[in-house]
């Protein structure tokens, strides 16, 4: 199964200050289509899971665009410009070029 | 607007069956792959199954296979997980989920508690 490696676990911030959470995979996500299935999902406390970005760097629909998606083959950074209140939860990274689709283990982002 | 409502969890014995649905609506249902995926209490998330669009293909964790079943009702744009032979690690909140994008959409989940 492919493992994603997420860091930091816990990651503190002050409002208005840019942050960035790692996700590296054991095997390259680049599917043989071409694309590279990497997603970026926030889970705020009590809540399902919102999706933020797919493919890597692709913004889902109302997301924000302090949100940002970098990288290629096994390397992934989501990055947040300008921290804000409703920002705070647990992020996962979630790949689903392989079977099983498999999650990262999740950043807890905190209010320094 | 989209929206994925899950229903049938509850208390069960070890050992016990249940069986999960989820309504879809506000997205052409038929026309998209669908997963369950769950979270123990505290922990974090487990895809576990999913089903094609028009059910010919269907995917399990090593956790679940041959314990659980996915399968689809597209003229009632229902998803369901029927769970046999449930064990306390299957405790956990099960979400459906649309995970197509773009247009990804999570459930509100249904609490699935397996305890003696």
């Amino acid at each position: 199964d492919v493992v994603l490696t997420q860091t930091p676990p816990t990651l503190l911030a002050t409002i208005g200050q840019s942050v960035s959470i790692s996700c590296r995979s054991s095997q390259s996500l680049l599917h043989s289509n071409g694309n590279t299935y990497l997603n970026w999902l926030l889970q705020r406390t009590g809540q399902s899971p919102q999706p933020l970005i797919y493919l890597v760097s692709k913004l889902e629909s109302g997301v924000p665009n302090r949100f940002s998606g970098s990288g290629s083959g096994t390397d992934f950074t989501l990055k947040i410009s300008g921290v804000e209140a409703e920002d705070l939860g647990v992020y996962y990274c979630m790949q689903f070029t392989h079977y099983p689709r498999t999650f990262g283990g999740g950043t807890k982002l905190e209010l320094k | 607007e989209v929206q994925l409502v899950e229903s049938g969890g509850g208390l069960v014995k070890p050992g016990s069956s249940l069986k999960l649905s989820c309504v879809a609506s506000g997205f052409t249902f038929s026309s998209y792959g669908m997963h369950w995926i769950r979270q123990a209490p505290k922990k974090g998330l487990e895809w576990i199954a999913l089903i094609y669009y028009d059910s010919s293909n269907k995917y399990y964790a090593d956790s679940v296979k041959g314990r659980f079943t996915i399968s689809r009702d597209n003229s009632k744009n229902t998803l369901y997980l029927e769970m046999n032979s449930l064990r306390s690690e299957d405790t956990a909140m099960y979400y459906c989920a649309k995970l197509a994008s773009p247009g990804a959409y999570w459930g509100q989940g249904t609490l699935v508690t397996v305890s003696s």
